[in-house]
């Protein structure tokens, strides 16, 4: 089955400074990629994701960029502010009979300092 | 997006009971899932709720364990049978309308079993 890995554990920012985190995947057949943001007693909230038809999404202050060949996306968040803290996962998905089945990052927490 | 709601919110359950949880969503949708997330971990897929048969289970669940239901296309139930305080976790359904993969979570419940 699919299998994502997630870099780095933790990740310390000043604000206003960028954020990078990075997710591989082993099944070539995934064909979509969303990110979630958990605050601590929250619910996971989808901010953003990407198809396998796509390279690169943004929204505002985020945005994903997805290698294909190299079976790798990544979250970039930009001028980044305290209330961005929180744990992030990556998640994969196939289509066919797994259809709609996430498969989770081990997550990342992001802390920024003000 | 859907809103969906889950009971209870949390529990404190005794060691060889069973908890029944409840998802509810304000529209129809496509696919339901239950996921499981322990103390300081990621997501993990229990199960896919399968409107009017039974659930498709993922590796190392088993529907002794954890039976689901899902009557209609807007509710389920999860029951966490024969508790163990290995089974203290937060448990989140979550819901895809199917036509873009977007999924989205309920809040969660959160168990501890003593």
């Amino acid at each position: 089955g699919e299998n994502v890995e997630q870099h780095p554990s933790t990740l310390s920012v000043q604000e206003g400074d960028s954020a990078v985190i990075k997710c591989t995947y082993s099944d070539s057949a995934s064909n979509y990629f969303p990110w979630y943001k958990q605050e601590l007693g929250k619910r996971p909230q989808l901010i953003i994701d990407i198809r396998s038809n796509v390279g690169e999404k943004k929204d505002q202050r985020i945005a994903v960029t997805l290698n294909k060949t190299a079976k790798h996306f990544s979250l970039h968040i930009t001028e980044t502010q305290p209330e961005d803290s929180a744990v992030y996962f990556c998640a994969a998905s196939t289509g066919g009979t797994s259809y709609g089945k996430l498969t989770f990052g081990q997550g990342t927490i992001l802390t920024v300092h003000p | 997006s859907a809103v969906i709601s889950q009971k209870p919110s949390r529990d404190i359950c005794q060691r060889g009971t069973s908890l029944t949880i409840q998802c509810q969503v304000d529209s129809q949708v496509t696919m339901m899932f239950w996921y499981r997330q322990q103390p300081g971990q990621s997501l993990t897929l229990i199960a896919t709720a399968n409107q009017g048969s039974e659930a498709t289970y993922e590796s190392g669940f088993v529907i002794d364990k954890f039976p689901i239901s899902r009557p209609n296309l807007t509710f389920s139930t999860l029951t966490v049978s024969n508790m163990s305080p290995e089974d203290s976790s937060i448990y989140l359904c979550s819901v895809t309308d199917g036509s873009y993969n977007e999924q989205f979570f309920g809040p969660g419940t959160r168990l501890t079993v003593l």
